[in-house]
């Protein structure tokens, strides 16, 4: 089955780190740009971060630079987000897709971040 | 606030057109494609659209797209109860280099 399956959700204190993971299964994961979008509580959708096939370009939202680190391992077709510093305004479901922008897209179900003391 | 300006809801009844404006600027809309997405409460989003005016397979062609400028649109033919939900527009911007959405538009089937 072609799926994204995010993981590493949960609670953690402000300032402290996560390790979200997005595995691929059913497809070439090698061939696709993968990105990290997040959507707070009741709200819209926000672009996080994306990276492109062998990872060497990633692009950051500016609110997120030198916090987070994108990263993906094609041998385990596997994406990443390593998330540092975190704070309220992190809390979100964060969701990982291939191919954002084009036929072929496809998202993950989503996996819970919440950020809170 | 969002990059990328949508109204925040649109009603129509069963059976009617319902279209969805989308408004950027030059570094985003003017420069790149636009893909709209639908999202039902508590579910991952879905592209209904691609480069502008696409359609996915397995979208009904009831699902339309259009840009002119720095403006893009999503038209929704033959309204069914089942297209409650809300539509968010998305694309890159150059100026930025990161991608930007819509604030999103809650669809209403009266």
């Amino acid at each position: 089955e072609v799926q994204l399956v995010e993981s590493g959700g949960g609670l953690v204190q402000p300032g402290g780190s996560l390790r979200l993971s997005c595995a691929a299964s059913g497809f070439t994961f090698t061939i696709y740009w993968v990105t990290w979008v997040r959507q707070a509580p009741g709200k819209g959708l926000e672009w996080v971060a994306n990276i492109n096939q062998d990872g060497s370009e990633k692009y950051y939202v500016d609110s997120v630079k030198g916090r987070f680190t994108i990263s993906r391992d094609n041998a385990k077709n596997s994406l990443y987000l390593q998330m540092n510093s975190l704070r309220a305004e992190d809390t979100a479901v964060y969701y990982c897709a291939r191919a954002l922008y084009t036929d072929g897209g496809l998202w993950g179900q989503g996996t819970l971040v919440t950020v809170s003391s | 606030q969002a990059v990328l300006t949508q109204p925040p809801s649109v009603s129509a009844a069963p059976g009617q057109k319902v279209t969805i404006s989308c408004s950027g600027s030059s570094p985003n809309i003017g420069n790149n494609y636009v893909s709209w997405y639908q999202q039902f409460p508590g579910t991952a989003p879905k592209l209904l659209i691609y480069d502008n005016n696409k359609r996915p397979s397995g979208i009904p062609d009831r699902f339309s797209g259009s840009k002119s400028g720095t403006s893009a649109t999503l038209g929704i033919t033959g309204l069914q109860t089942g297209d409650e939900a809300d539509y968010y527009c998305g694309t890159w911007d150059d100026s930025l280099s990161a991608g930007v959405f819509g604030g999103g538009t809650k669809l209403t089937v009266l």
